[in-house]
């Protein structure tokens, strides 16, 4: 079974260009997460997907960022323009999504790593 | 506010002998923890969880404890091997409606495994 698939795995842009990163979930899960993980912290939560539509995005930066999952499938997040502080990893990871299951697992991908100059 | 805590950056331990990582949380309303590993350069891979209604959970080399009233888990993982040397974190999760599920992570503790 595949995993979570990423793209690009390495990004190096000045501030305030934009950014774009792409997340194809396993096959099946119908919950997608994007996380940011700076250096030395565990990964925080920027946004939560069911299937086409957005569960939770309490903690995603709104004047800059932007994530869609158009078609339920693979997701893109958008940051414009970047700041120095977006430096980071940015990590996708996808679940199963069946609602009330008790025990739902976050399987992730190999994240981008972000360098803004 | 950190709701999730491993109070230990890093351990160090001799190959063949118990690792324990320690984690605190603050928030009653974490019913699931999970446990992650990670090599540098790579994403989090899934290692061992445990629901809230249980008090250990056993696979293979790797043992989660959970204490609900002192709000605290840890993970033993004997015989520590070189190959386990990684950072380790800790997850916990609250339901927050039908499909929603929030994931706190906490700082992650680094473990190396001395040959």
């Amino acid at each position: 079974e595949a995993g979570v698939a990423q793209s690009p795995r390495y990004k190096i842009i000045e501030k305030r260009q934009s950014v774009a990163f792409w997340c194809n979930p396993i096959s099946g899960h119908a919950t997608l997460y994007w996380y940011q993980q700076i250096l030395g912290q565990g990964p925080k939560l920027l946004i939560q997907f069911q299937n086409n539509g957005v569960v939770d995005d309490s903690q995603l930066p709104k004047d800059r960022f932007s994530a869609e999952r158009l078609k339920g499938v693979d997701s893109t997040l958008k940051i414009q323009p970047a700041k120095l502080e977006d430096s980071a990893v940015y990590l996708c990871a996808s679940s199963l999504g069946e609602g009330m299951r008790l025990q739902e697992t976050q399987y992730f991908g190999p994240g981008t790593r972000l360098l803004v100059l | 506010d950190q709701q999730v805590k491993q109070n230990s950056p890093s351990l160090s331990v001799q190959e063949g002998r118990i690792s324990i990582l320690n984690c605190d949380y603050t928030n009653s309303m974490f019913d699931y923890f999970l446990w992650y590993k990670k090599y540098p350069a790579e994403g989090p891979t899934f290692l061992i969880s445990i629901s809230s209604i249980k008090d250990k959970n056993e696979d293979g080399r790797f043992t989660v404890f959970l204490n609900k009233s002192a709000k605290h888990l840890s993970l033993h993982i004997v015989p520590s091997q070189p190959g386990d040397s990684a950072v380790y974190f800790c997850a916990a999760s609250a339901r927050t409606g039908y499909y929603g599920q929030n994931f706190v992570f906490g700082p992650g503790t680094r473990l190396s495994v001395l040959p």
